[in-house]
């Protein structure tokens, strides 16, 4: 079956530090990839996607993200963390196969300390 | 500005007892969805609707419908709420359906927290 994966539950970082938060996806296909970042108590806002092209794509809030097709990865990545950055981050793939297959991964829940 | 605005922010039902969430966009996309996101679980999709076409996932409860009177609004209404109902319950729209343009996004809300007494 289809799916996406995101190893780490939980992540506790140092402000200022760099951080990578992993996401594979178990698909035939490239699928589109997308991160999303979900601050408490608020919804999703999106921070990068890849459709195609260039595999290191850049996002808002100085994230950015590298599609590996070989690892069947795309992990997101920020050289300097800021306290504000402490959220819970979603991976998700779109399928594109039919209807409107779009999964979340469980998540990763980033501590920023200081 | 609000884009895509969810009412009310939390509420509360009783078991068994109907409730309707609403959802409203000021972004003019034709596709609205809806998501039901549990406890430190990841969001799951409930159905969309593409203009007027509704679109229902295989394994969504009968227990929830939706309407889209309009562009404007979607609404959730849970007919009657099981204690496993409680959740977050995230309403996006997008101009398209994910993945036939390459703009294409959701834009979520900030959903509305469900409690069922």
């Amino acid at each position: 079956a289809q799916s996406v994966t995101q190893p780490d539950i939980h992540i506790t970082v140092s402000e200022g530090a760099s951080l990578e938060l992993r996401c594979n996806y178990s698909y035939g296909a490239t699928p589109y990839l997308f991160w999303y970042v979900q601050s408490p108590g608020q919804g999703l806002q999106l921070l990068l996607k890849y459709f195609s092209g260039d595999t290191l794509v850049q996002g808002i809030k100085g994230f950015e993200a590298e599609f590996k097709r070989s690892q069947s990865s795309f992990n997101l990545r920020k050289p300097s963390v800021h306290w504000s950055d402490a959220a819970e981050y979603f991976c998700a793939v779109f399928l594109g196969v039919t209807g409107n297959q779009f999964y979340f991964g469980t998540g990763t829940s980033l501590t920023v300390i200081p | 500005d609000a884009m895509v605005i969810q009412n009310p922010r939390y509420q509360v039902t009783q078991f068994g007892k109907p409730v309707t969430l609403s959802c409203s966009q000021t972004l003019n996309h034709n596709v609205m969805y809806w998501y039901q996101q549990k406890s430190s679980q990841a969001p799951k999709l409930l159905f969309h609707y593409y203009d007027k076409d509704f679109n229902n996932e295989a394994d969504t409860p009968d227990n929830f419908q939706s309407r889209r009177p309009n562009t404007s609004f979607c609404f959730l209404d849970i007919r009657s709420p099981g204690l496993g109902d409680a959740a977050m319950y995230l309403c996006a729209t997008s101009p398209r359906p994910v993945g036939r343009g390459r703009s294409d996004t959701q834009y979520f809300g900030p959903g509305t927290r469900l409690t069922v007494l």
